[in-house]
């Protein structure tokens, strides 16, 4: 299975700050990588793609990068209803492994 | 608009089987793959497998393959995902998750509110 590793696993931001979360696939996947959000109690939401398209209704302030191994989340700035857990997921072969999660909390 | 509607949470004993559904709305069911996803407490999301609702296909995870069954019920747009043999570890909020396609990539767009299955002699 191909391994994906995100990093930082928690970082504490305030709002209005700019974030960047990375993830990195244990072997190339293209531009095979998803972005989700994920909140206490509710399912995950997708964000971004292919790596960088960002999926319909997701705010502007969310956008990824990237291609191969390694992958970036950016948030512009950061708003109060941001704070949650992201996960990458790589759908470039079956299974369609997930990071770890990143946990973006209130500073 | 697109939904996808889960069966309530269940409370089974280790070696016994759960059976959950997901029923969808809004959409034309034979379009989309779904896929399950699980989430066990304080862990991350874990993929569990597919089934595509046209051609009946498949594809497992390893850690579940020889437990579970995916299956589709075209007529009521309803997928259903089977595992059995249960332990405590499979303790977890079971998610069903539509599968589409941008291209030759493929994302989880909507998502189930997930099923809670508590597996505890």
């Amino acid at each position: 299975d191909i391994q994906m590793t995100q990093s930082p696993s928690s970082l504490s931001a305030s709002v209005g700050d700019r974030v960047t979360i990375t993830c990195r696939a244990s072997q190339s996947i293209s531009v095979s990588l998803n972005w989700y959000q994920k909140k206490p109690g509710r399912a995950p939401n997708l964000l971004i793609y292919g790596a960088s398209s960002l999926q319909s209704g997701v705010p502007s302030r969310f956008s990824g990068s990237g291609s191969g191994t390694d992958f970036t989340l950016t948030i512009s700035s950061l708003q109060p209803e941001d704070f949650a857990i992201y996960y990458c997921q790589q759908t470039y072969r079956t299974p369609g492994t997930f990071g770890q999660g990143t946990t973006v909390e209130i500073k | 608009q697109v939904q996808l509607v889960q069966s309530g949470a269940e409370v089974k004993k280790p070696g016994a089987s759960v059976k959950v559904s997901c029923k969808a709305f809004g959409y034309t069911f034979t379009t989309y793959g779904i896929a399950w996803v699980r989430q066990a407490p304080g862990q991350g999301l874990e993929w569990l497998g597919w089934i595509s609702p046209y051609l009946g296909n498949t594809n497992y995870a390893d850690n579940v393959q020889g437990r579970v069954t995916m299956t589709t019920d075209t007529a009521t747009s309803t997928a259903f995902m089977d595992l059995r043999s249960l332990r405590s570890d499979d303790t977890a909020v079971y998610y069903c998750a539509r599968w589409s396609y941008y291209g030759t990539l493929y994302a989880f767009d909507y998502w189930g509110q997930g099923t809670l299955v508590t597996v505890s002699s």
